[in-house]
């Protein structure tokens, strides 16, 4: 399996919908996971971060860390336009490595 | 917010010829990276320095780069002799500590064209 994989998607929800982000992980990975934004031809912006089992909320995201299964996700409601870009799930490849390695990406388009 | 600048954003370069990326991380940032991102492919891991000296370089990371903090605020990416396959968006990041949770901040990044 590869250290981060997401699924390829694209992926395109109605605006107002809620958006289903998915990356799991291998044995390897750290147990910390960020996602993050990438617009075309710009930089990833950091989203959100997560390390605890379960569900952590900030604003219209959610992320969600099942270690037993080892998948994270990130939920987007009430989705606008402007949430259209690709997201990043990203993990330090083991425990002891500071950096990243990071998923292929979701292209998420959000139609008006 | 403090944000981590990147100069210049675009470089054109003819193959053979060495290039100097600059970045300047947060400033009370400690860890400092440098990533790579081939148009169409996923953000690929260079090299990380921390205390002044390489933490972990990737297998991308040969003889070619190098990297330097050549005072206290500039963290510069050198690749000597460019070659075509090096054409591709290179991000500088920096992070507050070494903690696993803590997020890494990414700059705009460096466009590098090797024609």
């Amino acid at each position: 399996q590869k250290e981060v994989e997401q699924n390829s998607g694209p992926l395109s929800v109605p605006e107002g919908a809620i958006a289903s982000l998915n990356c799991t992980y291998s044995d390897r990975v750290s147990q910390s996971f960020f996602w993050y934004r990438q617009y075309s031809g710009k930089s990833p912006e950091l989203i959100m971060s997560i390390y605890s089992n379960g569900d952590k909320e900030d604003g219209r995201f959610t992320a969600q860390l099942n270690k037993a299964s080892q998948y994270v996700s990130l939920l987007i409601r009430d989705s606008q336009p402007s949430d259209s870009a690709t997201y990043l799930c990203a993990g330090p490849p083991n425990r002891s490595a500071r950096q990243l390695t990071f998923g292929s990406g979701t292209q998420l388009t959000v139609l008006p | 917010e403090p944000e981590v600048t990147q100069t210049p954003s675009h470089q054109v370069t003819q193959m053979g010829q060495e290039v100097i990326l600059r970045c300047v991380p947060i400033s009370n940032h400690l860890y400092f990276y440098w990533y790579r991102q081939i148009l169409g492919q996923k953000v690929e891991f260079l090299v990380s320095f921390y205390n002044n000296e390489i933490s972990e370089k990737s297998e991308i990371f040969d003889d070619q780069f190098s990297v330097e903090r050549p005072d206290g605020s500039n963290f510069t990416l050198k690749i000597r002799s460019t070659k075509l396959e090096d054409s591709a968006m290179y991000f500088c990041a920096s992070r507050v500590s070494g903690a696993s949770s803590q997020p890494q901040h990414f700059g705009d990044g460096t466009r590098l064209s090797i024609l």
